[in-house]
């Protein structure tokens, strides 16, 4: 099932710096790549999301690259802050469908 | 404007036995979605209702069912449960159905099988 594969499992990342996330998908049928944030005890939040005819989309500090041709895509989040540490899950879907295909997360810890 | 409601937080079932899970969705929004998350597996879809009627559907066995009801609350059911049902729960709740337009997590439901 899994079809969209996420590295690295955990991240460790001083404060102020880039935390960089990767994910790589095979189907190319998929058109929505959305990334979540999740806290413990908490359902995963929307934080931001790209279509594959974009290739970079930024929201205040995090940024969306995307790289159609490799079929991968990656969260930077620049300037990170120990707010940030959660667990970061990106993932995949197609024709608007509910049957999101997950990454298996990343852990990142920010240390102050 | 209320979020989307999952009751009850946490729940302690014994194997064999069978469970029911609710979640209330943002008011106006006509489709809930529900997923399993494991720390194996990860998130997995578990299936979509809209407007009553089931929509879609993960690769889960039968014993994992659903319905909603005409003010768009869910509940989800699992039978004869085993011990790697142990998971968080969780829903998500849109207008229009789908992922792309103002999809909402809850916070979950955690369930213990022993």
């Amino acid at each position: 099932q899994q079809q969209v594969k996420q590295s690295p499992q955990s991240l460790i990342v001083q404060k102020g710096g880039i935390s960089i996330i990767n994910c790589a998908y095979e189907n190319t049928a998929f058109d929505y790549f959305p990334w979540y944030q999740q806290f413990p005890g908490k359902g995963p939040a929307l934080l931001i999301a790209i279509r594959p005819d974009v290739s970079e989309k930024k929201e205040g500090r995090f940024t969306i690259s995307f790289n159609k041709s490799a079929k991968q895509f990656s969260l930077h989040i620049m300037d990170s802050q120990p707010g940030d540490s959660a667990t970061y899950f990106c993932a995949a879907s197609y024709d608007n469908n509910n049957d999101m295909r997950f990454g298996a997360g990343t852990r990142l810890t920010v240390k102050p | 404007k209320a979020g989307v409601t999952q009751t009850p937080r946490y729940l302690i079932k014994t194997r064999g036995q069978q469970v029911t899970l609710s979640c209330s969705p943002i008011s106006g929004h006509r489709s809930v979605s529900w997923y399993q998350q494991t720390p194996g597996q990860g998130l997995q879809f578990l299936f979509e209702y809209f407007s009553e009627t089931q929509r879609n559907k993960g690769n889960f066995p039968g014993r994992f069912s659903g319905r909603q009801f005409s003010n768009s609350r869910s509940e989800m059911n699992v039978s004869t449960l085993e011990l790697g049902d142990s998971a968080l729960y969780l829903c998500a709740s849109s207008f229009l159905g789908g992922v792309n337009y103002g999809y909402t997590f809850g916070s979950g439901t955690r369930l213990t099988v022993v």
